[in-house]
């Protein structure tokens, strides 16, 4: 099983401010089939990116995503109010599918 | 507009076997595969198993032995079973679409398992 890493736990931020996650495989995804999600309190998680860069519909173009292999990164380029939530990346290249442990975007 | 909608018990007792259920509307059943999550209070999130209208099914390993996933076209539902639920059971269990990654949920249903 693909186990996935994310970094930091915690990102402490400001809106207006630029976010960088990390998110690494401890094997190589194949075809770069990595996922982000995101999801705020008592909600369920919302698809953000697909095929590690593929915005889902209606995501907002400052979200982005990129990497291969085993290193992925999700950015959001200029967080507003509404960002401020739990992401989580998901591997698909194979099975069991699974997730990163997440994180935790929080108002400065 | 893709909607899918859990129900199920939020009260169950150990040994007990857990059902849900996951009605789809917006979205032909017949056309996607379907899948289930669960997501312990307070802590990430676990893919349970996906299920396709063929029947075909595929599970997590790590709940192989105890899981059971169905479908019903005519009802456009698809559904989820965990029998000798534990302690360890209690979390928020969503439903979903597709196998690979996951673009429409359900709101979530959550099962606390408590003598």
């Amino acid at each position: 099983e693909i186990v996935l890493t994310q970094s930091p736990g915690t990102l402490s931020l400001s809106p207006g401010e630029g976010a960088t996650l990390s998110c690494r495989a401890s094997q190589s995804v194949s075809s770069s089939l990595l996922a982000w999600y995101q999801q705020k309190s008592g909600q369920a998680p919302r698809l953000l990116i697909y095929g590690a860069s593929s915005r889902a519909a209606g995501i907002p173009d400052r979200f982005s995503g990129s990497g291969s292999g085993t290193d992925f990164t999700l950015t959001i380029s200029r967080l507003e109010p509404e960002d401020f939530a739990v992401y989580y990346c998901q591997q698909y290249g194979s099975s069991p599918r699974t997730f990163g442990g997440g994180t935790k975007v929080e108002i400065k | 507009q893709v909607r899918l909608q859990e129900s199920g018990p939020g009260l169950m007792k150990p040994s007990e076997t857990l059902s849900l259920t996951c009605t789809v509307s917006g979205a032909s059943i017949s056309s996607y595969y379907w899948s289930w999550f669960r997501q312990p209070p307070g802590k990430g999130l676990e893919w349970i198993g996906y299920v396709h209208y063929s029947g075909s099914t595929n599970y997590n390993p790590s709940l192989n032995s105890r899981v059971t996933i169905s479908i019903d076209m005519s009802k456009s539902q698809f559904s989820l079973k965990l029998s000798s639920v534990t302690a360890a059971d209690t979390a928020v269990y969503y439903c979903g679409r597709r196998r690979d990654f996951f673009d429409y949920w359900g709101q979530g249903n959550l099962v606390t398992v408590s003598s």
